[in-house]
């Protein structure tokens, strides 16, 4: 499984656009990338999935270069309500590989926002 | 439709107890998986159950045992409970034609288990 990086932690201010980037270097070709929210004491939430260039949809856009080595996870206008933490994961999810679908989590990063 | 649900919610036991928790599915779904999550930690893969069967375990004892019910509701059973098992643990749920996609899972608020 391919590891991933993400910084521990990130503040911003209400209003900002926020940008958390993953880095994914021994990504495979048949994954994807996807990322999860949890807040404090709920279990995490599906934000967004891409497999390249850009994926947006109402509440997040997730920006993946060509090579897919990294990706951004970009949140516009925070609110209070986005202080959690967010996970960046990758996994093969395609039918091929079926009866491995667990997801796997990394530390992730806790975004504080800032009133 | 109707979330996942667990529980209890909280629950302290002592070390070399045994311990169940439960998970009901969400409606429509029919795969469910079980995580622990320590304080400050990710979510961890324990094990997955499809049609009342074993479909995957992560890297945990087999004193992590689990339990797919005709309706989808599942157990999470673990015994000879020790300190380092204190986390929370949630389960979550999925259906056939979202299975293989790592979106297609809805996460209960989890089971805050103690052991002291």
């Amino acid at each position: 499984l391919a590891k991933t990086t993400q910084p521990i932690s990130m503040d911003s201010y209400e209003g900002q656009e926020v940008n958390i980037t993953c880095s994914h270097n021994n990504i495979a070709t048949n994954d994807y990338i996807t990322w999860y929210q949890q807040f404090p004491s709920q279990g995490p939430r599906f934000i967004i999935q891409g497999y390249k260039t850009k994926v947006t949809n109402e509440v997040a856009s997730l920006f993946i270069p060509a090579d897919r080595k990294s990706s951004t996870l970009s949140l516009p206008r925070v609110s209070l309500s986005d202080t959690a933490v967010y996970y960046c994961l990758v996994g093969d999810w395609s039918a091929s590989n079926f009866g491995n679908e667990k997801l796997t989590f990394g530390t992730g990063t806790r975004l504080t926002i800032i009133p | 439709e109707t979330g996942v649900t667990q529980s209890p919610t909280h629950l302290i036991k002592t070390r070399g107890q045994q311990v169940t928790l439960r998970c009901s599915s969400q409606s429509g779904h029919n795969t469910v998986s079980w995580y622990q999550q320590a304080l400050g930690q990710g979510p961890q893969f324990i094990f997955q159950y499809y049609r009342e069967e074993e479909n995957g375990r992560g890297n945990f004892p087999p004193r992590f045992s689990g339990l797919q019910f005709p309706n989808y509701s599942s157990e999470l059973n673990v015994n000879a409970l020790e300190l380092d098992d204190s986390a929370l643990y949630l389960c979550a749920s999925s259906s056939l034609g979202d299975r293989g996609r790592g979106y297609g899972y809805t996460f209960g608020s989890g089971t805050r288990l103690t052991v002291v």
